[in-house]
């Protein structure tokens, strides 16, 4: 079990960029969260899918960020353009049945100058 | 959603046992206790979860008050390891997506 599997583990980018980031989830899990963590605001649920369908996407600051799950192994979070204030550590998570644990990435340290 | 209220902070001498409070008065029958932690530098993982009696997993164990207004996680003998965030966190047993809401949490620290 390789466990859930982020990428790029660091991205540093300028303003006005476009970022993407990636995750595969634990192979057979049907749930994939999408969380945010600052110092000022902690862990935020961003978005959440359920057998590759967005259920809540609530979370999600603003039209600048979007999420896909094109397949039941992998998903994007994009951010277009980027700004300063998106600088966090995105995490992905992903779990099997009601009730099982949340198993999570080792994140995606974003730094927007 | 229930909230959760955890110290900011706990400090601890290695091997010796941690008892980590979590107060949630307004706790609701269908509502779960979940703990995780997070590590320095990674994605926070699962530790223990129960609902009414106490539970025990090799990494801890779950005390839950009669009345549910409260928990207790026990590490019990803590190693540098265990310095960590851990947060307390309430999930409602009828919520099928099972979307987890983190807190602050509460900082341990083990010294050695």
């Amino acid at each position: 079990d390789a466990g859930v599997i982020q990428s790029p583990r660091h991205e540093v980018t300028e303003m006005g960029q476009e970022v993407t980031l990636r995750c595969k989830p634990i192979s057979g899990h049907d749930y994939l969260f999408w969380y945010r963590q600052t110092m000022m605001r902690g862990l935020e649920l961003l978005i959440y899918f359920n057998n590759n369908v967005p259920i809540d996407d609530s979370g999600m600051p603003e039209d600048r960020f979007s999420a896909k799950m094109p397949n039941a192994s992998f998903s994007t979070l994009k951010i277009q353009p980027s700004e300063p204030r998106d600088s966090a550590v995105y995490f992905c998570a992903s779990r099997r049945i009601d009730g099982s644990p949340l198993h999570f990435g080792n994140g995606t340290r974003l730094t927007v100058t | 959603d229930a909230k959760t209220t955890q110290p900011n902070s706990m400090e601890s001498n290695e091997e010796e046992p941690v008892h980590l409070p979590c107060n949630h008065s307004t706790i609701s029958g269908t509502d779960y206790i979940h703990w995780y932690r997070q590590l320095p530098s990674q994605g926070p993982e699962y530790v223990i979860h129960g609902l009414t009696s106490n539970v025990n997993n090799r990494m801890a164990s779950l005390a839950i008050a009669e009345d549910r207004k409260s928990s207790t996680l026990i590490l019990h003998r803590a190693t540098l390891r265990d310095a960590a965030v851990y947060y307390c966190i309430l999930r409602d047993v009828g919520d099928s997506w099972g979307k987890l809401q983190f807190g602050a949490g509460t900082q341990v620290v083990v010294t050695p």
